[in-house]
């Protein structure tokens, strides 16, 4: 089932910051973060799994909340490259499939 | 240079003409995926594969075929197009199965069906 994500559009000017959010219906596994620059391929960001450990990006941060199975990307001191869409994907148990969101638009201003 | 690759990148074709778009990554991943990306809806997944012949629907496989028998390529083919498989088509890899490791995406397929 795709997770929804929140909010659905993102206005910033730079340096300002962002949170974005990931829920699911199910128990989850572990959940990724993508992003997406107009025209381009989604580039990987974090993963997060159950049991804590983090695999990612240095700049961008994110928690994952096994018991309300929640994650949220935080954004912070925007700058314009941050801005595209951030997809948030989903796996339930070990070796299933991947599961993204609809995806959150993200546009930093100067 | 570790990539997944797609063929074409662009493709208009005609209601019912039989197509395959290729793909094929060169990192000796066992996963390999078919996604969809249409607006509003996000990346929506078609196939995926394990490994070397082993295949499963995702959440939108109606119309679709793929097959696995090499590691590194996984065609998608529609045998009978229509005009709402309009759309933009990533291949991805992984290591393994999803759940721990990123994937790769390739740069995409547009595909017009009139």
């Amino acid at each position: 089932q795709q997770p929804v994500q929140s909010p659905q559009a993102v206005i910033l000017r730079e340096g300002e910051d962002a949170v974005i959010n990931c829920s699911s219906s199910k128990a989850l596994y572990s959940v990724h973060w993508y992003r997406q620059k107009h025209g381009e391929a989604p580039v990987f960001l974090m993963i997060l799994l159950k049991g804590g450990e983090q695999k990612g990006h240095e700049k961008i941060s994110a928690s994952f909340n096994e018991k309300k199975q929640q994650s949220s990307l935080y954004l912070t001191a925007s700058q314009l490259s941050y801005s595209g869409t951030y997809f948030c994907g989903t796996v339930a148990q070990a070796g299933t499939a991947l599961i993204f969101g609809k995806g959150t638009t993200l546009s930093v201003s100067s | 240079e570790a990539q997944v690759t797609q063929n074409p990148r662009y493709l208009i074709t005609v209601t019912g003409k039989k197509l395959t778009v290729t793909c094929s990554q060169n990192m000796n991943h066992e996963y390999m995926s078919w996604y969809r990306q249409d607006p509003g809806l996000g990346l929506r997944q078609i196939y995926y594969s394990m490994n070397v012949e082993v295949t499963d629907k995702g959440d939108v496989p109606e119309g679709y075929k793929v097959s696995r028998k090499e590691k590194r390529n996984f065609p998608l083919i529609l045998e009978s197009p229509s005009p709402n498989q309009t759309s933009l088509y990533f291949c991805a890899s992984s290591p393994r199965t999803g759940a721990a490791y990123e994937q790769y995406f390739g740069p995409g397929t547009r595909l017009t069906v009139t």
